[in-house]
């Protein structure tokens, strides 16, 4: 149950796009379409972003998109806005039927 | 609308065990997979343990594994976790997560705000 490898901070102007990957295993992000992306603002619960690799749940922004590639996953936010900055982790499903998530990525919006 | 509330943190010692409850609402709760996850201080997240919709069936964090039991009352809309044998490493914030399916924990939509559990002598 390794964790996924994230960068451990991105940053990016207003209005830039910036991309998030998310790197496992054939085992984990590589064998499944079960990705997903968490946002967390400091002091707050985890909020889901992005589910399935790719789809986004009802509220969240187009701004945000997730795409897979072999064993790593990404997720791209274009148009960064202020409310952007925050902490943003990956999961994947894992074939031992448990999860895995990434040790995280801290996003400055510059 | 869905809500989580968890309940059952606190300061434990070392060695000592804490039952950890989460009361789900605004949603078919037995239709859901259920799962914990945790957060140490200025650390990241760490799946701990998940529940599947009926209850029959649990997975574990090889972290926790023996030493925590994830269980659920679906009468009742309530998952439990309970912790026994605890380390200073099981210090963190404990988030109930609703998943997205029942079969099979894929994604978590509904987040608890998390209880807080401090493992020190």
């Amino acid at each position: 149950q390794s964790a996924l490898t994230q960068p451990a901070s991105v940053s990016g102007s207003p209005g830039q796009s910036i991309t998030i990957s998310c790197t496992g295993s054939s085992s984990d992000v590589g064998f499944y379409d079960y990705v997903s992306w968490y946002q967390q603002h400091p002091g707050k619960a985890p909020k889901l972003m992005i589910y399935d690799v790719n789809i986004r749940p009802s509220g969240v922004s187009n701004r945000f998109s997730g795409s897979k590639s072999g064993n790593t996953a990404s997720l791209t936010i274009s148009g960064l806005q202020a409310e952007d900055e925050a902490d943003y982790y990956c999961r994947s499903f894992t074939r031992s039927n448990s999860q895995v998530f990434g040790g995280g990525t801290k996003l400055t919006v510059l | 609308e869905v809500q989580l509330l968890e309940s059952g943190g606190g300061l434990v010692q070392p060695g000592g065990s804490l039952r950890l409850s989460c009361a789900g609402s605004g949603f078919i709760f037995r239709m859901y997979a259920m799962i914990w996850v945790r957060q140490a201080p200025g650390k990241g997240l760490e799946w701990v343990s998940t529940v599947l919709g009926s209850g029959d069936s649990t997975y574990y964090a090889d972290s926790v594994k023996g030493r925590f039991t994830i269980s659920r009352d679906n009468s009742r809309n309530i998952v439990f976790l309970q912790m026994t044998s605890l380390r200073a490493e099981d210090t963190a914030v404990y988030y109930c997560v609703k998943d997205r399916r029942s079969t099979i924990a894929v994604a978590g939509d509904y987040w608890g705000q998390g209880t807080r559990v401090t493992v020190s002598s």
